[in-house]
C-alpha cells in the first residue's frame, strides 16, 4: 500500500536560515510523482513543488528544493533563507496508484520562522 | 491561472440538516476530488469523479454523497449532518499526470 510518511509534526527556524521538512513514501510502483504543498493559516493549499520518479536531477523552484533519494525513499523538501511568510503548514503528497489522479498526504510539518 | 472556487469559506449547520458544499474549475478538468482535512491526521479522499456523472468512493465516504451533473461542479453532500463531521473540507481539480492538482482555498463546516 502507498504510503506517506511526515514524522516532524512542528519545526522552529530563524529567518534567514535553511530547513529542511523530511517525508517518506512507500510504493511499490516503478513510477510515481512527489508532491509539496503550503497551506497558510488561512487554509489554502499552495503548490510549492513537483519530483517525478524518472526525473534526473532534483527539483527546484527559487528557495525550495526537493532532496530526492530514491534508494532510501525521501523526499525532502528543503527551505533556503526562511521568511516570516513561510510560517505555515507543509504536506508531502504522492500520485495514488488508483483513484483516478488523487493524492495520499502525509500528516503535515508545521513550520514556524521567528525574527 | 486555473481556479477552483469553493462556494463557502465558513458554514455552520445543524445536526441532522442536509448540507451541500459547492466547487467548481473554469479548467476544463476531467478530474475532481473532495479531502477532508482534520488536525494530525493530514487530508483524506472522500470521493471522487473522473468524469460527469461518474463518481468513485474514496477513503472515507460514509455520511457523504457526491454529485456530479456538470464537468465544472462537483458537489459534496452530507446527507444528515453530524458533529463528527465537522472539518475542513477541500476541493481540488487536476488535469492528467503529471500535471499539479489544484485546491479551492476550503471551506470550515461547523456542525452543531
Amino acid at each position: 500500500a502507498q504510503k506517506i510518511t511526515q514524522t516532524q509534526p512542528g519545526m522552529f527556524v530563524q529567518e534567514k536560515e535553511a530547513v529542511t521538512l523530511d517525508c517518506t513514501y512507500d510504493t511499490s510502483d516503478p513510477s510515481y510523482g512527489l508532491f509539496w504543498y503550503k497551506q497558510p493559516s488561512s487554509g489554502e493549499m499552495i503548490f510549492l513543488i513537483y519530483q517525478g520518479s524518472y526525473d534526473q536531477q532534483n527539483a527546484t523552484e527559487g528557495r525550495y528544493s526537493l532532496n530526492f533519494q530514491k534508494a532510501r525513499k525521501s523526499a525532502n523538501l528543503v527551505i533556503s533563507a526562511s521568511q516570516l511568510g513561510d510560517s505555515a503548514m507543509y504536506f508531502c503528497a504522492m500520485r495514488r496508484n488508483q483513484a483516478g489522479t488523487a493524492l495520499i498526504f502525509g500528516k503535515g510539518t508545521t513550520l514556524s520562522v521567528s525574527s | 491561472d486555473v481556479k477552483v472556487t469553493q462556494s463557502s469559506r465558513y458554514l455552520v449547520k445543524r445536526t441532522g440538516e442536509k448540507v451541500f458544499l459547492e466547487c467548481v474549475q473554469d479548467m476544463d478538468h476531467e478530474n475532481m476530488f473532495w479531502y477532508r482535512q482534520d488536525p494530525g491526521l493530514g487530508l483524506r479522499l472522500i470521493y471522487f469523479s473522473y468524469d460527469v456523472k461518474m463518481k468513485e468512493k474514496g477513503d472515507i465516504p460514509e455520511g457523504y454523497s457526491v454529485s456530479r451533473e456538470k464537468k465544472e461542479r462537483f458537489s459534496l453532500i452530507l446527507e444528515s449532518a453530524s458533529t463528527n463531521q465537522t472539518s475542513m473540507y477541500l476541493c481540488a481539480s487536476s488535469p492528467p499526470p503529471p500535471q499539479v492538482p489544484h485546491f479551492g482555498d476550503g471551506t470550515r463546516l461547523s456542525i452543531l
